[in-house]
């Protein structure tokens, strides 16, 4: 069974600050990740997302990375905001037969100090 | 604008009274599906829908309906809604084969409270 596993659940950095967050999976066969954005009591926003035959992908101040092999994802943020606070979330597709859904992992809780 | 909508935004209910929580895309896709999220358990699909006329059960489909009538709306029943129902809702979409290949697009999610 995929599980996926972001840590740390919070980080709290200085405005400016280059960050990074992670994401790691259990079972490396995936079809893709994705990395989504939410505020407070809000929507899922998604930022970015890596194709299995990719290795990053970028927009704006965000870049993503994705190892395969080593069951392993990162967000890098660069010149951090305070509007950059919010959950970040990843998630994995994962099927079972006919089913399909996407399996998330607990999220980093991102405050970026002004 | 390309995006998934739910109605309402928030809602607070009684204990047994049916309600309807309405999702609508608007980028022609095939897959879409229902997440509740709930503090220390994450998010979890509810149910899902392959197509018109197809859809499924997902890790918590107790106490909720869905049809899919029409590709793009798939609406979410509760036809007698409990405390422990209370939650934050969401829908979403992908254009094909639920999420393997392509991006999911998530509504801006529906607070429900039911007393």
């Amino acid at each position: 069974k995929q599980e996926v596993t972001q840590i740390p659940a919070a980080l709290s950095v200085p405005e400016g600050e280059n960050l990074v967050l992670n994401c790691s999976f259990t079972d490396s066969a995936i079809y893709n990740l994705q990395w989504f954005r939410q505020d407070p009591g809000k929507g899922l926003t998604s930022l970015l997302l890596i194709q299995s035959s990719q290795r990053e992908q970028t927009s704006g101040r965000l870049n993503a990375s994705l190892d395969k092999s080593s069951g392993r994802s990162t967000l890098y943020i660069a010149a951090s905001q305070p509007g950059d606070s919010a959950t970040y979330l990843c998630a994995v597709p994962i099927s079972s037969g006919s089913a399909r859904q996407l399996t998330f992992g607990s999220g980093t809780q991102l405050t970026v100090l002004p | 604008e390309a995006q998934v909508t739910q109605n309402p935004r928030y809602l607070i209910t009684v204990t047994g009274k049916k309600l309807t929580v309405t999702c609508s895309q608007n980028m022609n896709h095939e897959y879409m599906s229902w997440y509740r999220q709930d503090p220390g358990l994450g998010l979890r699909q509810i149910y899902y829908s392959m197509n018109v006329e197809v859809t499924d059960k997902g890790d918590v489909p107790e106490g909720y309906k869905v049809s899919r009538k029409e590709k793009r709306n798939f609406p979410l029943i509760l036809e007698s809604p409990s405390p422990n129902q209370t939650s934050l809702y969401f829908c979403a979409s992908s254009l094909r084969q639920g999420f393997m290949n392509t991006e999911a697009f998530f509504g801006q999610g529906t607070r429900l409270t039911v007393v």
